[in-house]
């Protein structure tokens, strides 16, 4: 069974700081990435997309990837309130168009 | 206007009772979701449809059923409504011109039954 594993937290940074929400998954043909941020009651919202090794910026958001120890990492730069919210990491595993969810990482910035 | 539509967006109704959660998309996406969500136990796959004629069960299909009348709309019903089917309910869909590609959700549907 395909298992993707995120820390529930919940994680508390400093506005201002990088905040640093990782996710680990079973499936070591898994090709496709993804990071999704959920505000409470709200619909899951697309923020990133990974598919090879290393990192992907997009403005204060970096998604690291690493197929070898099979994790993925989301880093988000300048850290605001507005960024608390819950960060959803999905899994599009070999020979599936299924992805698989993570439970994900409620994340606090305090100010 | 949003992309995936789900009405309604809240339903409160009672137990037995016939329910039907719809989903239209303007994205022209051909695959198209269904999942619930409880609190602390992330998004669980109700059913799936890759086209009009695809239809497939997720992890927790039973006591639910879909109907995808075109490409566009994806229907999910409850027959028989009971409480534990208290959740709240996305649509999502996705490009299927390839197989690796994220999901756009709904702003969903919060189900009560009572």
């Amino acid at each position: 069974q395909k298992e993707v594993e995120q820390n529930s937290g919940p994680l508390s940074v400093p506005e201002g700081a990088i905040a640093s929400l990782n996710c680990t998954y079973s499936d070591r043909v898994s090709q496709s990435f993804f990071w999704y941020r959920q505000y409470s009651g709200k619909s899951p919202e697309l923020i990133m997309s990974i598919y090879s090794n290393g990192d992907k910026e997009d403005g204060r958001f970096t998604a690291q990837l690493n197929k070898a120890s099979q994790y993925v990492s989301l880093l988000i730069r300048d850290s605001q309130p507005s960024d608390s919210a819950t960060y959803l990491c999905a899994v599009i595993g070999g020979g599936s168009y299924i992805p698989t969810f993570g439970r994900g990482t409620s994340l606090i910035v305090h100010p | 206007d949003a992309d995936v539509t789900q009405t309604p967006r809240n339903r409160i109704t009672k137990t037995g009772k016939r329910i039907m959660l719809e989903c239209s998309q303007t994205k022209g996406h051909d695959r198209m979701y269904w999942y619930r969500q409880d609190p602390g136990l992330g998004l669980q796959l109700i059913y799936y449809s890759f086209d009009v004629k695809d239809i497939n069960k997720g992890e927790i299909s039973d006591g639910y059923s879909v109907s995808r009348q075109a490409q566009a709309k994806f229907s999910l019903s409850l027959e028989s409504a009971i409480p534990n089917q208290t959740a709240l309910y996305f649509c999502a869909t996705s490009a299927g011109d390839r197989g690796n590609q994220p999901q756009h959700f709904g702003d969903g549907t919060r189900l009560s039954i009572l």
